[in-house]
């Protein structure tokens, strides 16, 4: 059984950089099957797709046009997780962060595991 | 840009009652990449369809399914309380990646 494990800070000031970890159990970040996700939730925005890491052969990333500019995501293998950045945040980034494996296996792509989600708030 | 919307934008239902939930997209989709979930507070998003028509494991036969091109459909047959929660539909593929819909929220009443 899949789980993913969030961690970081609930507060982060203006022009920061908000930092995310999700740790995997119970598959691989390297897996050819899965493409590793972050996902946002706003009042103003909804849910809201960040961008994703996954491998194939190589280490590829995809990003929202809305953060392509400030965000990275990196994979860990010698801790299997994957982790967030977003840099230079606004109020307006405030909201629920999830991590989310994307199961490619087969002709199907759909979400099938979440992490629990924590609430960011930027603030000063 | 592929949009996603949602409708009703709420739907308030006694239970034993039948929800039909609407996305209908601005483009086609690929319904291989066009998945369904339930979002309660406090919690994760969960996995209802994927593939345009195939329950997740250990969702109840009550969530159905259906739909293609650019009209997809959330059938939830006998409602039950537990069922009250925002529903998402999703499409993945297509500019952008990834999208969601607003969401319906359903009130078991």
């Amino acid at each position: 059984q899949v789980q993913l494990q969030q961690s970081g800070p609930g507060l982060v000031e203006p022009s920061q950089t908000l930092s995310l970890t999700c740790a995997i159990s119970g598959d691989s970040v390297s897996s050819s099957s899965a493409a590793w996700t972050w996902i946002r939730q706003s009042p103003s925005r909804g849910l809201e797709w960040l961008g994703c890491t996954y491998y194939r052969s190589k280490w590829s990333n995809n990003y929202a046009v809305s953060v392509r500019s400030r965000m990275t995501i990196n994979a860990d293998t010698s801790k299997n997780q994957f982790s967030l950045q977003l840099n230079s945040v606004t109020p307006e980034d405030t909201a629920v962060y999830y991590c989310a494996r994307l199961n490619t296996e087969g002709t199907t792509r759909h979400f099938d595991n979440w992490g629990q989600g924590i609430l960011v708030t930027v603030s000063s | 840009e592929i949009v996603l919307t949602q409708s009703p934008g709420t739907l308030s239902l006694s239970p034993g009652e039948r929800a039909t939930l609407s996305c209908r997209a601005s483009q086609s989709l690929n319904i291989n990449y066009f998945a369904w979930y339930q979002h309660k507070p406090g919690q994760a998003p969960r996995l209802l369809i994927y593939g345009s028509s195939s329950r997740a494991a250990g969702i109840p036969d009550r969530f159905s399914g259906s739909g293609s091109g650019t009209d997809f459909t959330l059938t939830i047959s006998r409602l039950e309380p537990e069922d009250s929660a925002v529903y998402y539909c999703q499409q993945y593929g297509s500019s952008p990646l990834c999208s969601f819909g607003q969401g319906t929220k359903l009130e078991i009443k």
